[in-house]
């Protein structure tokens, strides 16, 4: 049973770091094409798709935020992170990690987090 | 950027009523479609990969079509447990989203 859990500070204060670990198991990150991503959801809002990381160690990031965004893995391949910097209010919302496979097909139950001073 | 674009955003429909949801892409995103439900509180779920194809244990209510730059998901015979959320998602370029059709019973 493939399950995901994400895991973050609930709320930080504006330009500060946000670090998200999203903690998995029911597979491994290490096979072959199999590929974690983060995906976020402001309250009442779409999804934004934010970041990937690859079996491969191979980083993918949406282009409006790259230059914020950090993904990475753990070499034991059952946790991935995710680190945006800066972050305003504009960066409040669920936090979702998720495993792609044909289609986001497992998805954690998402983490609040709140931008707020 | 892809940008997706849903309509309509808000559809009431009747238990039993087939019921059509569109999503239509800046540009030609070939096939490369998928299609979430969510429903209040919950994590998406995904319904219809690659335009077309069923995820496992979806209902077979739930059907997707389309091509170039526009896409549909119908349901064949709306049941009160649909009501949720759809979401539409290219995977041609990078991923995007479409701002989601709200579907509620009549």
């Amino acid at each position: 049973q493939v399950t995901l859990k994400e895991s973050g500070p609930g709320m930080l204060q504006p330009s500060k770091t946000l670090s998200l670990t999203c903690s998995f198991s029911g597979f491994s990150l290490s096979t072959s094409g199999m590929v974690v991503s983060w995906i976020r959801q402001p309250s009442g809002k779409s999804l934004e798709w934010l970041a990937a990381i690859d079996w491969d160690g191979d980083k993918y990031y949406n282009p409006s935020l790259k230059s914020r965004l950090t993904v990475s893995k753990d070499t034991s391949n059952t946790q991935v992170f995710l680190k945006i910097t800066s972050v305003d209010t504009a960066d409040t919302a669920t936090y979702y990690c998720a495993r792609v496979t044909m289609g986001i097909t497992d998805w954690g139950q998402g983490v609040m987090v709140t931008v707020s001073s | 950027d892809i940008q997706m674009t849903q309509s309509p955003s808000l559809l009431s429909a009747s238990v039993g009523d087939r019921v059509t949801l569109s999503c239509k892409a800046s540009q030609n995103i070939y096939k490369y479609l998928n299609w979430y439900q969510q429903k209040l509180g919950e994590a998406p779920k995904l319904l219809i990969y690659y335009t077309n194809s069923l995820q496992t244990g979806i209902p077979s209510r739930f059907s997707g079509s389309g091509s170039g730059t526009d896409y549909t998901l119908t349901i064949s015979s709306l049941q009160p447990e649909d009501v949720a959320t759809y979401f539409c998602q290219q995977y041609n370029s990078w991923w995007t989203f479409g701002g989601g059709t709200k579907l509620e019973l009549k």
